[in-house]
């Protein structure tokens, strides 16, 4: 079973505006991360949020975490064409080792 | 620095054979998992490795083996193979007793089974 579900399942933007994306998760966690899968690629880890968190930044990246809805938001701004991927939530259920890995946004950003 | 290499990259198999995926890292990393990716899904843990000479089941163990040869590598077999693990196999490392797991990806395996 999936621990953490994205929404939408499929976003299409134009170049230069912000795409939001959503994660819930069912049990409490250590942390969440935010990973990108290029088409045929691996996953490249973007960013990490801690339970005790509720914001972080990096870059053009902005991630918000409510533990109480169980949920977390990745904004991209300033969308590029190059930032078409799917990009995936994991979650951490404590100080253990296995991430559990939702379905993926897929995410177009038309120039 | 490589970071995590798989081979091979694609491979095709008819049902029954058999087939091992090599993993190799060099971030001097102590721990190592295996995924599958099928469409439309996520990553599900199939095995993983918290440290050199362990291993453990991950969600969907069923159909392989593991083996971790040395602190470096880490394997993956398919004793007999079936169309139901025609799938995307990544392999990944981490840092042992990190709180935060931040995993390190390899570029995957494309295997089909006919």
């Amino acid at each position: 079973s999936q621990q953490g579900e994205e929404d939408p399942q499929a976003l299409s933007i134009q170049e230069g505006e912000n795409a939001t994306m959503n994660c819930s998760y069912k049990t409490s966690i250590n942390n969440l991360q935010w990973y990108r899968q290029n088409s045929g690629r691996g996953l490249v880890h973007l960013i990490l949020i801690r339970s005790n968190e509720r914001e972080k930044h990096s870059g053009r990246l902005r991630v918000t975490l409510d533990t109480s809805k169980k949920s977390s938001s990745l904004l991209i701004t300033a969308s590029r064409a190059a930032d078409t991927a799917s990009y995936f939530c994991a979650t951490a259920p404590g100080p253990a080792r296995q991430l559990t890995f939702g379905s993926g946004t897929q995410l177009t950003v038309l120039p | 620095n490589a970071g995590v290499t798989q081979t091979p990259k694609f491979q095709v198999l008819k049902t029954g054979q058999s087939m091992t995926l090599q993993c190799a890292q060099d971030m001097n990393h102590n721990s190592m998992y295996w995924y599958r990716q099928d469409p439309g899904m996520g990553l599900r843990l199939i095995y993983y490795s918290a440290s050199e000479g362990t291993t453990d089941k991950g969600e969907v163990p069923n159909g392989y083996n593991v083996s971790r040869l040395n602190k470096r590598e880490f394997s993956l077999r398919l004793e007999s193979a079936a169309p139901s693990q025609t799938s995307v196999y990544f392999c990944a490392s981490s840092e042992q007793g990190s709180p935060y797991n931040e995993q390190f990806f390899g570029p995957g395996t494309r295997l089909t089974v006919l």
